[in-house]
């Protein structure tokens, strides 16, 4: 079985400063991990991946990621927030195993910008 | 320009009146799938498509049917809507191994 904890469901940060949304996985296998982003009345768009190659996955948009496998994590940072990062942000696992590439997603982390 | 498209964005149906939501992907992705978002909840998996042909329920399947007659479109079918299908939808497709999914703009459907 595998699950997503996304630990906040809100995060708040000023323009121009650092941003942390954190995710906590559970996998029973060696897993695949993705951030993606949901702006407003809009669909998903992958931000980044990690499929076993580097720990340090640098995505779009001046996102990264870094898996730490001792502490199960996967946390999304940014080193200074624009107006245009506010949006719904979902940590995903993927399911490797033959027959169901299965996605199972974080309930969402809502970041909210301020000017 | 790669893409999944969805349609309807949006319907407002009564219940039990049967509909269906179509998508198309133009990447010739094998995988393809199916998506609703509800508040607090995340996204959750209706059904799958590896294939023409092979299709799986996912984690929510009740109350809803798939088709995979060709490798580009995948519709999704409720045969019977209920207010409890209200929901966000989400179409997606891929190819194979964990390379990262295309999603679709979303289909807003609310049963009354």
């Amino acid at each position: 079985a595998q699950s997503v904890t996304q630990l906040d469901s809100h995060v708040s940060v000023s323009e121009g400063t650092p941003v942390l949304l954190r995710c906590n996985y559970s996998s029973s296998y060696s897993p695949s991990l993705f951030w993606y982003v949901q702006h407003p009345n809009k669909g998903l768009q992958l931000l980044l991946k990690y499929t076993s190659a580097a720990t340090l996955v640098k995505g779009i948009n001046g996102f990264e990621a870094e898996f730490k496998k001792s502490e199960t994590s996967f946390h999304l940072t940014k080193p200074s927030a624009h107006m245009s990062d506010a949006a719904e942000y979902f940590c995903v696992v993927s399911d490797p195993r033959i027959g169901n590439e299965k996605l199972t997603f974080g309930t969402g982390t809502r970041l909210t910008i301020i000017p | 320009e790669a893409q999944v498209t969805q349609n309807p964005r949006y319907l407002i149906t009564v219940t039990g009146k049967k509909l269906t939501v179509t998508c198309s992907q133009n990447m010739n992705h094998e995988y393809m799938s199916w998506y609703r978002q509800d508040p607090g909840l995340g996204l959750r998996q209706i059904y799958y498509s590896m294939n023409v042909e092979v299709t799986d329920k996912g984690d929510v399947p009740e109350g809803y049917k798939v088709s995979r007659k060709e490798k580009r479109n995948f519709p999704l079918i409720l045969e019977s809507p209920s207010p409890n299908q209200t929901s966000l939808y989400f179409c997606a497709s891929s190819l194979w191994g964990g390379v990262g999914y295309t999603f679709g703009s979303g289909t807003r459907l609310t049963v009354v």
